[in-house]
């Protein structure tokens, strides 16, 4: 089992704030990064997918960036909305493996 | 939200039932996957089937039987559980590309409850 760490575990922001949080994993065999957005009651929703070092992408008022040597990516929301309230979780995809390895979540609550 | 569903939502069991949680995915994948989400844990992969055969069985116990009869439906089976085997128990299906980085599609989860 691999460790991917997400920070922080929960986090409040006014609407409008701008925030981020970081996914931290293994920086040896790095194959892919995923981020998905978790609403409650509902489906885990695929946001990124990220395999590049230095990429960086873009969905919206959601950006995300990759660093593989240091084995990081941050994930970036300008200007939170209450409906940008979930859980974001990110999953390592390690080289000639099938399996994501997800992190625990940020559980983020915006507040109007 | 329909592109992956799961039947029941929610489920009570005794340790001495026998059910069994469905998934339907309506995407045209190869892949199928069940996971299982404990408390404060992360997602947790539990079989891998691509292409209709179970590549992946994470020392799951045999009283977890998945089973796949065709790639548009996986169902785990489940007998003599223990009430540590409340979770709730997501589905994900993919389409496996050659060298692609390919997302995983989610079902909306069974929440399961063994007494």
């Amino acid at each position: 089992i691999l460790n991917v760490e997400q920070s922080p575990q929960s986090l409040h922001v006014q609407e409008g704030d701008s925030t981020n949080f970081t996914c931290s994993f293994p920086s040896s065999n790095f194959y892919a990064l995923h981020w998905y957005r978790w609403e409650t009651a509902k489906s885990p929703e695929a946001l990124f997918v990220m395999t590049l070092n230095g990429d960086e992408k873009k969905k919206g008022r959601i950006s995300a960036t990759l660093n593989t040597k240091e084995g990081y990516s941050y994930l970036y929301i300008k200007g939170s909305q209450p409906e940008d309230s979930a859980t974001y979780l990110c999953a390592f995809r390690q080289t000639g493996a099938n399996n994501l390895f997800f992190g625990t979540g940020t559980r983020l609550t915006v507040i109007p | 939200e329909t592109g992956v569903t799961q039947t029941p939502r929610h489920l009570v069991m005794g340790m001495t039932n026998k059910k069994s949680l469905k998934c339907e995915q309506h995407l045209g994948h190869n892949a199928m996957y069940w996971y299982k989400q404990s408390a404060k844990k992360p997602l947790e992969l539990m079989f891998v089937y691509s292409l209709e055969e179970r590549v992946e069985n994470n020392s799951v116990p045999s009283r977890f039987s998945p089973e796949c009869p065709n790639s548009s439906h996986l169902f785990l089976h489940l007998h003599t559980l223990q009430p540590e085997d409340s979770a709730l128990y997501l589905c994900a299906s993919s389409q496996v590309l050659r060298g692609g980085q390919e997302t995983q599609y989610f079902g909306p989860g069974t929440r399961l409850l063994v007494l």
